[in-house]
């Protein structure tokens, strides 16, 4: 699986949009691009994935540049409850021999502030 | 719908004692995996199931064992803990087809003393 580099940390002010970014140059054709966040140590939470077009939920938006070798999530309207740590994940879609293993680094822990 | 339930939450263990922790989904899914986090870090596999009767290795799989003789249970034993095994551990599941998410349990902290 392609390797992603995060910010350590990034702050936010309450109400504002989040940019969360993340490089994955190596990332190949198959390989796609996963959000999951964990709020204080709970358990990982999905949040958004893609392959190259952009992606939008009820819960955030995926912006996935051209070359695929960076990525945002953007949360429109940040509130407190969004601090958490959040974590950019690439893998092969579908089972295959992957079997939707996920790889986490350290992530980027986003802080929002009131 | 109870998804991922992991039990115990918390547990201390002496040094050489043995454990098994339980992870059971109420989904349905396929596939099934234990990961450990430590402070500070991220999450590693230990190991990993594709269904029933099957597991395979992870990332860290030295010091535990793993069963999944029913779909919707996958144990993760510790056969003789040792302090560096304290750490949170973390159950998930998915469904087998195409770019589906995984579901998490709420952890199970474990100290060994």
């Amino acid at each position: 699986d392609a390797k992603t580099t995060q910010p350590t940390s990034m702050d936010c002010a309450e109400g504002r949009a989040a940019n969360l970014p993340c490089n994955h140059s190596t990332i190949s054709g198959n390989e796609y691009v996963y959000w999951y966040r964990q709020i204080h140590s709970q358990g990982p939470q999905y949040i958004i994935h893609g392959l190259k077009n952009n992606e939008t939920n009820e819960m955030a938006s995926l912006i996935i540049t051209e070359d695929r070798k960076s990525s945002t999530l953007i949360l429109p309207h940040a509130t407190l409850r969004d601090t958490a740590v959040y974590y950019c994940i690439v893998r092969p879609g579908g089972g295959g021999t992957s079997y939707g293993k996920l790889t986490f680094g350290q992530g980027t822990i986003l802080t929002v502030h009131p | 719908n109870a998804g991922v339930t992991q039990t115990p939450k918390f547990r201390v263990l002496k040094t050489g004692q043995s454990m098994t922790l339980l992870c059971a989904q109420d989904m349905n899914h396929e596939y099934m995996y234990w990961y450990r986090q430590d402070p500070g870090m991220g999450l590693r596999l230990i190991h990993y199931s594709v269904g029933e009767g099957t597991t395979a290795k992870g990332e860290v799989p030295d010091g535990y064992n793993v069963s999944r003789l029913k779909k919707q249970n996958f144990l993760l034993g510790l056969e003789s803990a040792a302090p560096s095994q304290t750490s949170v551990y973390f159950c998930a599941s998915r469904y087998y087809r195409g770019r589906s998410e995984a579901f998490f349990g709420q952890g199970t902290r474990l100290t060994v003393v």
